[in-house]
């Protein structure tokens, strides 16, 4: 089993959607939790931290469950600009991160 | 602009020729890391250094060395190329608040 594990997808959503992703881990001492959105053919970029409270930037919101070792990312009324892979990061105390291969999301006028 | 920088950010190599991929930060993070990622997949961790003067083995590191020349530069290097190296290679270097990613290299191995 893969530390961080992501429903691939893809996921395909008219525009003004809304759409949820998750992503397990399997390290009950990880410690942070990211979201990354990655464009076909550049880098990844960090789209938000995960806090115990939940957060939420905008349309996006990102929960975290501990008891069931899930995060997850809502997004609401999706815009085209909004297609993209999106990768959960793990990161245990001090360490380095784990991601996940990431859940293509395209969007559809 | 304060971040990570690559360099090259294409190159075409020959099986068995050795090449230095290059990357420096300047945003003062302890944490440096170097990935591939090849297409339809994930990041695959090859090297990282915690700090300056450390470097350690990440999931794939065959056919590759690291150095970290100073708290700045963390540079990659292949020794023997060979086809199945052929990938997207991103520098990145983290603090408590994530990580930041050079813009990759793209290398092919011919």
């Amino acid at each position: 089993r893969k530390e961080v594990e992501q429903d691939p997808g893809p996921f395909n959503v008219p525009e003004g959607a809304t759409v949820a992703f998750n992503c397990t881990y399997s390290n009950s001492a990880s410690q942070s939790f990211f979201w990354y959105r990655q464009d076909c053919r550049k880098e990844p970029k960090l789209l938000m931290s995960v806090y115990s409270s939940g957060n939420e930037d905008g349309r996006f919101t990102a929960q975290l469950n501990r008891a069931s070792q899930y995060i997850s990312l809502l997004i609401r009324d999706s815009k085209l600009s909004d297609s993209a892979t999106y990768l959960c990061a793990v990161k245990e105390n001090a360490g380095k991160s784990t991601f996940g291969d990431g859940t293509t999301l395209t969007v559809k006028p | 602009n304060a971040g990570v920088t690559q360099t090259p950010k294409f190159q075409v190599l020959k099986t068995g020729q050795s090449m230095t991929l290059q990357c420096a930060q300047d945003m003062n993070h302890n944490s440096m890391y170097w990935y591939r990622q090849d297409p339809g997949m994930g990041l695959r961790l090859i090297y990282y250094s915690a700090s300056e003067g450390t470097t350690d083995k990440g999931e794939v590191p065959n056919g590759y060395n690291v150095s970290r020349l100073n708290k700045r530069e963390f540079s990659l290097r292949l020794e023997s190329a060979a086809p199945s190296q052929t990938s997207v290679y991103f520098c990145a270097s983290s603090s408590n608040y994530g990580y930041t990613f050079g813009s990759g290299t793209r290398l092919t191995v011919v």
